[in-house]
């Protein structure tokens, strides 16, 4: 069975960082793009950033680009979001998702809690 | 940046009725590259149509999408207890990828 679990999720004062991971198993994680989604809370999915199969692609959000980088070590079979100069509106539970052939989700994970607060 | 609108953005229906779900498109894209989200209270996303109208693994038949130029919709033929939750559409052929606002299921 496909499964992924991030990590990393928490408290940060804004300006600050975090990094969270997404650990992947039940499939060959080096043969398939991956994602970051996030949901502040009682509001909808937002698209933030994804990696390619390989790592020499990826993309970003305009809201989080500059300050987010995406990244993933196939070895581990685990997937990062390095999060920088965090805002307030930041705050939401962060998923990954495994990326099918034409880029829509086929696998999420459960999803940590990011909250930035003073 | 392609802007999905959902309409309506709450309905509210009983189990064996039709629900319709629609999902409008600010451009068009490759119809290959419309996916349609269910999400129950407290849980993740599951996927449960891509390419517009490819029913993902293990989903039930009673779900169907469809597609007419950049109005994409979803059926719920006879709605289950389980199936009440909210439902986003999802665009993956242009940068950023963006998702609906949501429509909402609520039983009536």
């Amino acid at each position: 069975d496909v499964q992924l679990m991030e990590s990393g999720g928490g408290l940060v004062q804004p300006g600050g960082s975090l990094r969270l991971s997404c650990a992947a198993s039940g499939f060959t994680f080096s043969d398939y793009w991956m994602h970051w989604v996030r949901q502040a809370p009682g509001k909808g999915l937002v698209w933030v950033s994804r990696i390619k199969n390989d790592g020499s692609d990826t993309s970003y959000a305009g809201s989080v680009r500059g300050r987010f980088s995406i990244s993933r070590d196939d070895a581990k079979n685990t997937l990062y979001l390095q999060m920088d100069s965090l805002r307030v509106e930041d705050t939401a539970v962060y998923y990954c998702g495994r990326g099918g052939l034409s880029g829509y989700i086929d696998h999420w994970g459960q999803g940590t809690l990011v909250t930035v607060s003073s | 940046e392609i802007v999905l609108t959902q309409s309506p953005g709450t309905l509210s229906l009983s189990p064996g009725e039709r629900a319709i779900l629609s999902c409008r498109a600010s451009q068009s894209f490759g119809s290959s590259f419309l996916a349609w989200y269910q999400q129950k209270k407290g849980q993740a996303p599951r996927l449960l149509i891509y390419g517009a109208t490819n029913r993902a693994t293990g989903i039930p038949d009673r779900f169907s999408g469809s597609v007419s130029g950049t109005e994409f919709s979803l059926t719920i033929s006879q709605l289950e207890p389980e199936d009440f939750a909210v439902y986003y559409c999802h665009q993956s052929g242009y940068s950023p990828i963006t998702f609906g606002q949501g429509t909402r299921l609520e039983i009536k």
